[in-house]
């Protein structure tokens, strides 16, 4: 089964600062990619996706991440961040047509 | 357009007792799934369904049964619910195998 790792738990940034989450997973075969948010509270919101073509990929809310395939990698980032961003940030691959697997997430606190 | 709705938000239960989830998506999406939460766990899948009348097992689907019914309606049920079970569940759907959207979650606890 996939593996996806977020190796940042929690990470604590003043506002400006710029942000960037890592994540890695285990498949080397063709995957869809994604990001999710969880704003204190709320369900699980879609940043932004990768199925195919320009490796970099551009979501809501100024959040962009890159796809570098020989690193496993699609990391997720943001150039200034704001109070606002505070939330659970997850990873999620998936493997198949139906398979979602999600990293165990990224705790985002913003300091104002 | 509700998108997902998840019924009930929070629920407390004895160790054996029974309860169903329900899972419902306004948006004729064909896949529906069920999630659940843990801390420091992320979200495992539990069970999905790819059409209505169809369910399939998902990464952790011990304890756990569905139905699917309607197109509209997923639901999971718990015959003898257990402490181990105390989490966040999650519904998602989607129109095929692309974007999940996600409802509020439900809150369980099993003392």
């Amino acid at each position: 089964a996939q593996s996806v790792s977020q190796h940042n738990h929690h990470v604590i940034l003043s506002e400006a600062a710029s942000l960037e989450l890592g994540c890695n997973y285990s498949y080397g075969g063709t995957v869809n990619l994604f990001w999710y948010v969880q704003y204190p509270g709320q369900h699980l919101q879609l940043l932004l996706k990768y199925f195919s073509g320009d490796p970099l990929v551009k979501g809501i809310k100024g959040f962009e991440a890159e796809f570098i395939k020989s690193k496993f990698s699609f990391n997720l980032r943001k150039p200034s961040v704001q109070w606002s961003d505070t939330a659970e940030y997850f990873c999620a691959v998936k493997e198949g047509a139906n398979n979602l697997f999600f990293g165990t997430g990224t705790r985002l606190t913003v300091i104002p | 357009n509700a998108g997902v709705t998840q019924t009930p938000k929070f629920r407390v239960l004895k160790t054996g007792q029974s309860m169903t989830l329900l899972c419902a998506q306004d948006m004729n999406h064909e896949y529906m799934y069920w999630y659940r939460q843990d801390p420091g766990m992320g979200l495992r899948l539990i069970h999905y369904s790819v059409g209505e009348g169809t369910t399939a097992k998902g990464e952790v689907p011990d304890g756990y049964n569905v139905s699917r019914l309607k197109k509209q309606n997923f639901l999971l049920g718990l015959e003898s619910a257990a402490p181990s079970q105390t989490s966040v569940y999650f519904c998602a759907s989607s129109r095929d195998t692309d974007t999940q959207y996600f409802g509020p979650g439900t809150r369980l606890t099993v003392l």
